[in-house]
């Protein structure tokens, strides 16, 4: 089966940095997608890791170790659009490939 | 345009009631999925489609089913709507099993 954790919510503030993470227990991995989306919309994609490390994108960067079956997703420079729902979400390695979504966490930046 | 088209966006039905949802999309992938999201359980599989004649049960497809009628569109039918089946409904296009997801803009569907 599929077990994927994340913290229901967090709270930053403008300028900080914030760490959301994941934590999985799946039957393979093939990799892990972050997603963000915002209330009543489409989920948009950030980042893709499928091997150990550090990837970076702009004030987003996101970490993977599959020997702890541990991510994050790391924000800086906060803006108070980046108040949103974050999504992590396992490929499985079974024939299908399937994505399978955590809950999400969703952030709120303050002032 | 949007690459991924939901129609209808919002739809209020009957319990008991046949209702369809429709997504299309211009991005040219071959990969289509369902998912529904519930608050607190996060987006879950439906049904998804590899091509025209490949359909596959998702986590959750009682009570649901597909459609692939071209490459570019994949419908879900709820044959006899039931309340618990409320929901925000997503369609979902990938290249292929490393790439993106790229989501429709959803369908809000309350069955009352």
């Amino acid at each position: 089966g599929q077990n994927i954790d994340q913290p229901t919510e967090m709270t930053a503030t403008e300028g900080a940095i914030v760490q959301i993470n994941c934590t999985y227990q799946t039957s393979g991995f093939n990799g892990l997608f972050w997603y963000q989306q915002h209330a009543g919309e489409a989920p948009t994609f950030l980042s893709y890791n499928v091997l150990d490390g550090l990837e970076e994108k702009g004030r987003f960067s996101s970490f993977l170790s599959r020997s702890k079956g541990y991510s994050y997703l790391l924000l800086k420079e906060l803006q108070m659009k980046d108040s949103a729902s974050y999504l992590c979400a396992v490929r499985d390695g079974g024939g299908g490939n399937k994505l399978t979504f955590g809950t999400g966490t969703q952030l709120k930046v303050e002032l | 345009d949007a690459d991924v088209t939901q129609t209808p966006r919002n739809r209020i039905t009957k319990t008991g009631k046949r209702i369809m949802l429709e997504c299309s999309q211009t991005k040219g992938h071959d990969r289509m999925y369902w998912y529904r999201q519930d608050p607190g359980l996060g987006l879950r599989l439906i049904y998804y489609s590899f091509d025209v004649k490949d359909i596959n049960k998702g986590e959750i497809s009682d009570g649901y089913s597909v459609s692939r009628q071209a490459q570019a569109k994949f419908s879900l039918s709820l044959e006899s709507a039931i309340p618990n089946q409320t929901a925000l409904y997503f369609c979902a296009t990938r290249v292929g099993p490393n790439t993106e997801a790229f989501f429709g803009q959803g369908t809000r569907l309350t069955v009352v």
